[in-house]
């Protein structure tokens, strides 16, 4: 079965600084997709990146990156300049293609003044 | 394009009532899922439909929940006799069939709370 691990629960940044979200999969298959989606306090859960697996090239959406390393099953999210409206719970997320995603356990992101 | 729109975003209930919730997907959209979301967890897949077929169900639809999509446009998911344990956010989502790995779009989420 795919699983999902986030290890950090919480995660602060400086506005304005930079800082990276750590995600790690389990997965058999060798052609899948990665998603960060972001669940402000509203719940509504918004799409910020996604990655195709097949693609060797990081995704990358304004201020929003990510480092995908295949071999290691590692997909990290880095956000630059960090804003106070980037506050909000992260989760990673994995699917093989029919849409039916497995979310990690979420990193909630503060953003500090 | 309105959004994905849940309906109530929120419902206390006792244990033992039965509940159903209501989810109007974006309008073009051929694919709608349901999820379950508890404190400090990502939400876990329950069930999908494309138009008005149900493809899949989770382990976690036990047969108390019952979901369905009449005319592949809004979608229900009931759930009777309720227990606490059922207490979570319920998220509906959308999407556009491709080729694979489409962006969902989420609504807002029911929040149950059993009593």
């Amino acid at each position: 079965a795919q699983t999902v691990t986030q290890s950090q629960p919480e995660m602060s940044v400086q506005e304005a600084e930079t800082v990276t979200l750590s995600c790690t999969y389990d997965t058999s298959e060798s052609d899948y997709y990665l998603f960060w989606y972001k669940q402000p306090p509203s719940r509504q859960m918004i799409l910020v990146i996604r990655q195709e697996a097949y693609k060797q090239q990081n995704a990358t959406e304004n201020r929003f990156s990510v480092n995908f390393q295949k071999a290691a099953k590692s997909f990290s999210l880095k956000i630059s300049d960090s804003q106070l409206g980037d506050a909000a719970m992260y989760f990673c997320a994995y699917t093989f293609g029919n849409e039916k995603l497995t979310f990690g356990t979420g990193t909630r992101l503060t953003i500090i003044p | 394009d309105t959004g994905v729109s849940q309906d109530p975003r929120h419902k206390i209930t006792k244990r033992g009532q039965n509940v159903t919730f209501r989810c109007d997907p974006i309008s073009e959209h051929n694919r709608l899922y349901w999820y379950r979301q508890t404190l400090g967890q990502g939400p876990e897949f329950l069930t999908y439909f494309q138009n008005e077929a149900q493809l899949e169900k989770s382990r976690l639809l036990s047969d108390r929940f019952s979901a369905e999509r009449p005319k592949g446009s809004f979608s229900t998911l009931e759930i009777q006799r309720t227990e606490q344990g059922d207490s979570a956010m319920y998220l509906c989502a959308s999407s556009l069939s491709g080729r694979g790995g489409e962006k969902l779009f989420f609504g807002s989420g029911t929040q149950l709370s059993v009593l």
